[in-house]
């Protein structure tokens, strides 16, 4: 019954330090999502796969870096994070089609970049 | 590109009452879906409602029900009998029909308060 984990749930930056936040769905789902919440400004899309092996680039997508590992696992990676990355990001999951096209999300994890 | 707005930073409702939020969105398609998320203070996104804009029939689930206006590019929540739980911030979102291109554009939100 897990549906989307996001790991981890907080973490704490310094400036030009790096990681990787990871995302696993276990609902057999097609397309994966990573976004960012900022406060006054809703959910924005920073990237997508919507299958295995392919990614796109959406709304926001400077300064991160993402990948598919497999049909299960999309990760999100910081290579130098900056304070302006503070943010709460969401990873979700989809099927694809007229019917399934709901997105399910992950708890979110906490970011601060100091 | 599509925007979504939602024009009603905060609303506060007496539980037990009814409170419509509002939505509108701007597209130039004509197929295309409609979300209503609800995120409470544990920060989990829950979705409430869908909406598909070929269907003229406005969706419901339990206390939730949505008033779509096609023409007008309205896409208001009503929740009637408003419980403590309710409590929390909503999400408006619009989704293109395109096959493999599923993204949700999300407005800023509303703030629901249920007073007791």
């Amino acid at each position: 019954n897990a549906g989307v984990t996001q790991t981890p749930k907080f973490q704490v930056l310094k400036t030009g330090q790096s990681m990787t936040l990871q995302c696993a769905q276990d609902m057999n789902h097609n397309s994966m999502y990573w976004y960012r919440q900022d406060p006054g400004m809703g959910l924005r899309l920073i990237y997508y796969s919507a299958s295995e092996g392919t990614t796109d680039k959406g709304e926001v997508p400077n300064g991160y870096n993402v990948s598919r590992l497999n049909k299960r696992e999309f990760s999100l990676r910081l290579e130098s994070a900056a304070p302006s990355q503070t943010s709460v990001y969401f990873c979700a999951s989809s099927d694809r089609g007229r019917a399934k096209n709901i997105q399910y999300f992950g708890a979110g994890t906490r970011l601060s970049v100091l | 590109a599509q925007t979504v707005t939602q024009s009603q930073p905060e609303m506060s409702v007496q539980e037990a009452e009814t409170v419509t939020l509002s939505c509108t969105y701007d597209t130039s398609e004509s197929d295309y879906y409609l979300f209503w998320y609800k995120q409470p203070p544990s920060r989990q996104m829950i979705l409430v409602i869908r909406q598909e804009a070929y269907k003229q029939q406005n969706a419901t689930e339990n206390r939730f029900s949505v008033n779509f206006q096609k023409a007008a590019k309205s896409f208001s929540l009503k929740i009637s009998d408003s419980q403590l739980g309710d409590a929390a911030m909503y999400f408006c979102a619009y989704m293109e029909s395109n096959f493999g291109n599923e993204k949700l554009t999300f407005g800023t939100g509303t703030r629901l308060t249920i007073i007791p």
